[in-house]
């Protein structure tokens, strides 16, 4: 069955710095869902890309589909504490069935 | 509006017993979805609820597990003699039509002693 792979499993960075999250299917994506989820809460719904080539950005999270729609980054500027959470991505991998699978998850850590 | 909502937040149960979780979803949300997610893993999706049609059960890990959609509103997910290996957070989302993406409950945190 198709998974989503993320890179890195945990991240430990420097208040302040910069940091990409990559999530990886073997197959095409009909669309792609970044979440953040913090310690103990549900998950919380970031962005959506559907389209090869499509980046959305907001605040200092950005994140992409390639051409090929199968990768996606989550890149985050001068990073915070409030940043630090679990980060999944999800996909619906056959259009119009809402059937998602999602990624195990990269732990961000910000140091202050 | 209010967002999705669960009950309860935690459940310590006995192995062997029953358990029964809440879901409340998004007003007008046609879409139900319940996930597990266990310690160190990812979300596993259990079973998904769209309008009136037959659920989709493919994710339920055995027949010990069912849910209930109720008047296209409310969802239940039992667990019956539950184990060890039960042990998880639950979580439910629901989604409308359009867009997709789905919308999570603050998660049920189970435990089987």
């Amino acid at each position: 069955s198709q998974e989503l792979e993320q890179s890195p499993q945990s991240l430990i960075v420097q208040e302040g710095k910069n940091l990409t999250i990559n999530c990886t299917s073997s197959k095409t994506l009909y669309g792609l869902y970044w979440y953040k989820q913090k310690y103990g809460e549900g998950l919380i719904f970031l962005m959506m890309l559907q389209k090869g080539g499509e980046e959305k950005s907001h605040e200092k999270i950005t994140a992409k589909l390639d051409e090929k729609k199968q990768q996606s980054s989550l890149h985050i500027t001068a990073s915070q504490p409030s940043h630090a959470g679990i980060y999944l991505c999800g996909a619906d991998i056959l259009p119009g069935t809402y059937k998602y699978i999602f990624g195990t998850g990269t732990r961000l850590k910000v140091l202050a | 509006g209010a967002g999705v909502s669960q009950s309860p937040s935690n459940k310590v149960t006995e192995k062997g017993k029953d358990v029964e979780l809440r879901c409340d979803p998004i007003s007008g949300h046609t879409a139900l979805y319940w996930y597990r997610q266990s310690l160190g893993q990812g979300l596993e999706f259990l079973i998904y609820f769209q309008g009136n049609s037959a659920p989709d059960k493919s994710g339920l890990p055995s027949d010990r597990f069912s849910a209930e959609r109720t008047g296209g509103s409310v969802s239940t997910l039992t667990i019956q003699r539950t184990q060890q290996e039960d042990s998880a957070v639950y979580l439910c989302a629901s989604s409308s039509f359009r867009p997709y993406e789905q919308y999570f409950g603050p998660g049920t945190r189970l435990t089987v002693t």
